[in-house]
């Protein structure tokens, strides 16, 4: 069984930059849900995608925009690149989004904005 | 709105000490409640959970939790710490069971040998 992974690992682009970020989520799993980790801070949910369908989001700008594939991997897009996106981005996969369960996470992209 | 509070930022203690870090949550009903841990640079590893049931639970690397409803608390223990725990500790709180989690700040626990 693998788990939880993502790409790049590292990523570092200019303000006002485009950037994807890539999660395949753990066999079994059909949900996914993106979280930024900000440097010294606790992650932050942004959202959720649940059978390919965004399920929940968090407080963060329409800039963050997401996809769900048929076979439950995911993609996370920044648009418009701001110095404070820096941060390390997690995605977490888990079976059946919208009831309590465990979240395993990925290993993470880590963004830097120039 | 739902907060996850853990008053230490950073804690020390000798390898072979006991360790307890803390975690209030604020939220109105019954939470479903997480200790993640996190190396540097890396993502996060499930220590334990507390969905209901029996509020002392417990987890993976010796640790355990208690849930104590009266202080809307979880505070994470361990009887006696290895150097491998150092490391970064997270609670979080499932808000209304949806997996969507909310995270403490974060305790970053050092070990002296």
């Amino acid at each position: 069984e693998t788990g939880v992974t993502q790409s790049p690992t590292h990523l570092i682009k200019t303000r006002g930059q485009q950037v994807t970020l890539r999660c395949s989520s753990q066999s079994g799993h059909n949900t996914v849900s993106w979280y930024q980790q900000a440097l010294g801070q606790g992650p932050q949910f942004i959202f959720q995608y649940y059978r390919e369908e965004e399920n929940g989001r968090g407080n963060f700008p329409p800039r963050f925009s997401g996809l769900q594939f048929p076979n439950y991997s995911s993609e996370l897009n920044v648009n418009a690149l701001e110095l404070d996106d820096s941060a390390l981005y997690l995605c977490a996969s888990s079976f059946d989004g919208g009831r309590a369960d465990t979240q395993y996470f990925g290993p993470g992209t880590r963004l830097t904005v120039l | 709105a739902q907060s996850v509070t853990q008053p230490d930022i950073h804690i020390t203690v000798s390898e072979g000490a006991s360790l307890e870090l803390r975690c209030n949550y604020s939220y109105g009903a019954t939470p479903y409640l997480f200790w993640y841990v996190q190396s540097p640079g890396q993502g996060l590893q499930l220590l334990l959970k507390y969905f209901s049931g029996d509020t002392l639970v417990q987890g993976i690397k010796g640790f355990e939790a208690e849930f104590k409803r009266s202080q809307s608390s979880f505070n994470l223990r361990k009887p006696s710490v290895h150097w491998s725990d150092a490391a970064e500790y997270f609670c979080a709180v499932d808000v209304q069971g949806a997996q969507k989690l909310v995270f403490g700040q974060g305790t970053r626990l050092t070990i002296n040998p």
